[in-house]
């Protein structure tokens, strides 16, 4: 199948930075990106949708202007953890698809804010 | 809006026996089903996935899932556990042709005994 890179796999922060992560679609052209989080020992939950060259759809009780979301690209989409808090550690996932394909996930990122 | 729930959190089952994790969905519109395997600290590797062809479907590493309408049920199965099967899996469903945001079950974690 399709391989979707994300990067980095794991990042340790200080409370109040910010932390940007990638991810990289590298044999097709995604033309969604999804962005989930998933807490220790829980399901995968829905952040945000991105369509290439437009804003990114926020599911409920996520905060736009903490998570930002740019899908610049074909290929990139990068979440960004604005003004990091301990609360924010988590394992995020991106996941890819093109226009008429199922969606591929990365790897993950585990983040650690501390 | 679509739902899946996966009933049992924690499946264990000795090596060389039947591996069944269960899973029930919810949709208003024909649906896309996957299962998922989750190894600790990494992404999502997609098993198998039912597009609305075959209802037995046939996935990696020797597991399967068979499409019940009647049962609204998409229950993943192995015959024989092997120690690598040990990780987490999770039920997803998709509608509009599965190229919309995937809804995840809860996960079932699958521990294999000796």
């Amino acid at each position: 199948g399709a391989v979707v890179s994300q990067h980095p796999s794991w990042v340790i922060c200080k409370s109040g930075t910010s932390v940007k992560i990638e991810c990289r679609s590298l044999d097709f052209q995604a033309t969604t990106m999804f962005w989930y989080r998933q807490f220790p020992k829980q399901s995968l939950m829905l952040m945000a949708t991105s369509n290439e060259g437009s804003k990114a759809t926020y599911e409920q009780g996520v905060e736009k202007d903490k998570f930002l979301i740019n899908h610049a690209s074909l290929t990139l989409s990068t979440l960004t953890v604005t003004s990091a808090h301990p609360e924010d550690s988590s394992f995020y996932i991106c996941s890819a698809r093109g226009p008429v394909s199922e969606a591929f996930f990365g790897q993950g990122t585990r983040l650690t804010v501390v | 809006a679509q739902s899946v729930t996966q009933l049992g959190s924690h499946v264990s089952v000795s090596e060389g026996a039947l591996v069944l994790l269960r899973c029930n969905y919810s949709s208003s519109v024909p649906p896309y089903l996957f299962w998922y395997v989750q190894y600790p600290n990494q992404g999502l590797q997609l098993l198998l996935k039912y597009t609305s062809a075959a209802t037995l479907v046939k996935g990696i590493n020797g597991f399967e899932a068979e499409f019940k309408k009647s049962e609204t049920s998409f229950h993943l199965t192995k015959p024989s556990a092997h120690m690598s099967d040990a990780a987490e899996y999770f039920c997803a469903v998709s509608d509009k042709g599965g190229y919309q945001k995937v809804t995840f079950g809860t996960g079932t974690k699958l521990q294999v005994i000796p």
